[in-house]
């Protein structure tokens, strides 16, 4: 069974960089998949933010990619988000999951979440 | 404002049946890409409920139904449970972006 968590700070300043990283059990990243990040603001609606193929190919939300990296560490088994000069617009809940099949890919299974608060 | 739009709110009693509608455009359902359907219970993380327009992953009981047309796709609950109480996004891809998008999502409630 595929699993997958969250970790990283749950505060950071405004203007500097939100990393997190999502580590994956019970699958091998390097078999294959998309693996992808997307965010919840408090009360609000999800946003896709991007994602990476095993390979290291990314696509990222064109609203966000002048200040997103997703990269892939297949040897720890895990993907990584950074987002740069970040404000309080991204404050919210980061979610990491597993992309499937053709576009649409559709994630599943998702992580629990983490919360990302951005204050000085 | 989402590229793909959903009614906000939505309310049924137990055991009647409800719908929530999914509507793009040409770049995204009009063109032809699928749309999946997600659930989020209070607190908790998305789960996928329908994906292909029209298919049900392991687990998910038949009284949950998605349906696709033109440029919309709806998701049917029929035999409301108090436990269907939740926020339910669709997803889709949009060649103009050239990634996903999600609808803004809607909340159930079970009266």
């Amino acid at each position: 069974q595929v699993q997958l968590q969250e970790s990283g700070p749950g505060l950071v300043e405004p203007s500097e960089t939100l990393s997190l990283t999502c580590a994956v059990s019970g699958y091998s990243i390097s078999s294959g998949y998309y693996w992808g990040w997307t965010r919840q603001p408090p009360g609000k609606g999800l946003e896709w933010i991007g994602s990476i193929h095993q390979s290291g190919s990314t696509y990222y939300n064109p609203s966000l990619k002048s200040r997103v990296t997703i990269s892939v560490d297949t040897s720890k088994n895990q993907f990584s988000l950074k987002l740069s000069s970040v404000t309080a617009a991204d404050t919210a809940v980061y979610y990491c999951a597993r992309s499937v099949g053709g576009e649409p890919k559709r994630f599943d299974p998702w992580g629990q979440g983490t919360l990302v608060t951005v204050s000085s | 404002q989402s590229v793909l739009t959903q009614p906000p709110s939505v309310s049924g009693a137990p055991g009647q049946r409800v719908t929530i509608s999914c509507t793009g455009s040409s770049s995204n359902i009009g063109a032809g890409y699928d749309v999946h359907w997600y659930q989020q219970l209070p607190g908790t993380a998305p789960k996928l409920l329908i994906y292909g327009n029209s298919n049900r992953p392991s687990g998910v009981p038949d009284r949950f139904s998605g349906s696709k047309s033109g440029t919309s796709a709806s998701l049917a609950i029929t035999g409301l449970q108090a436990e269907d109480e939740a926020d339910y996004y669709c997803q889709s891809y949009d060649s103009s972006l050239s990634g996903s998008v999600f609808g803004g999502g809607t909340r159930l409630t079970v009266l």
